[in-house]
């Protein structure tokens, strides 16, 4: 079945350092690739998305580029605020007629003043 | 404005008791899930409904039900049957789209002591 997996954290960084969040991916077909962040307390909201191959996907800052021939949708931001503290969730969905998410364990970032 | 909305945020209840948690949504979704989320292991697909009056188990069904009379309302039953349900509970909609993201309520978390 579908998969995906992230680099585990906490993820440490400084003010103003650059972040990458690896993610990679095992999918039959063409799926569509996405970062969901959470906050503290809070439900998921979509950060970006990319539906196929060599899309770019980016919001915030952040960016992720879908590689079909790595399988790897790895997230960036050259330069990361204490706000970005959060829990990074990449997620596939399958190539069936219907939307079912798979989603990684997430990758907690803790970005320190 | 649109969204998600479940409730309670805090939910406590002694073992045995089954307990419902609410999900509505207005954003006019076909498809609604619930996922659990515990430390460590990202979301999990409870069960998910593509349309009114039928629903299908995710990957972790037992112990659990759900309903879905109305479009807008998709409430998750965790039942004495689940051996473990102390965690937090995400619902989420979608559009009948695989490209488009799924738009998530702000979660209860259950406590059963």
């Amino acid at each position: 079945g579908d998969s995906v997996t992230q680099m585990e954290g906490p993820v440490t960084l400084s003010e103003e350092a650059f972040l990458t969040i690896n993610c990679t991916y095992t999918a039959t077909g063409y799926p569509s690739l996405f970062w969901y962040v959470q906050y503290p307390g809070e439900g998921l909201q979509l950060l970006l998305k990319a539906t196929k191959a060599d899309d770019k996907g980016s919001n915030k800052g952040f960016e992720a580029t879908y590689r079909k021939e790595t399988t790897s949708f790895h997230l960036e931001k050259g330069s990361v605020q204490v706000s970005d503290s959060a829990v990074y969730f990449c997620a596939l969905t399958d190539s069936g007629g219907y939307q079912k998410v798979t989603f990684g364990t997430g990758t907690k970032l803790q970005v320190i003043p | 404005d649109g969204g998600i909305t479940q409730s309670p945020k805090y939910l406590f209840r002694k073992e045995g008791q089954n307990v419902t948690l609410s999900c509505e949504q207005n954003l006019n979704h076909d498809a609604m899930y619930w996922y659990r989320q515990d430390p460590g292991q990202g979301l999990r697909l409870i069960y998910y409904s593509q349309i009114v009056n039928d629903f299908q188990k995710g990957d972790i069904a037992e112990g659990y039900s759900v309903s879905r009379e109305k479009k807008e309302s998709f409430p998750l039953t965790v039942t004495s049957a689940q051996k473990n349900p102390t965690a937090f509970y995400l619902c989420a909609s979608s559009i009948r789209d695989r490209d488009d993201e799924q738009y998530f309520g702000p979660g209860t978390r259950l406590t059963v002591t």
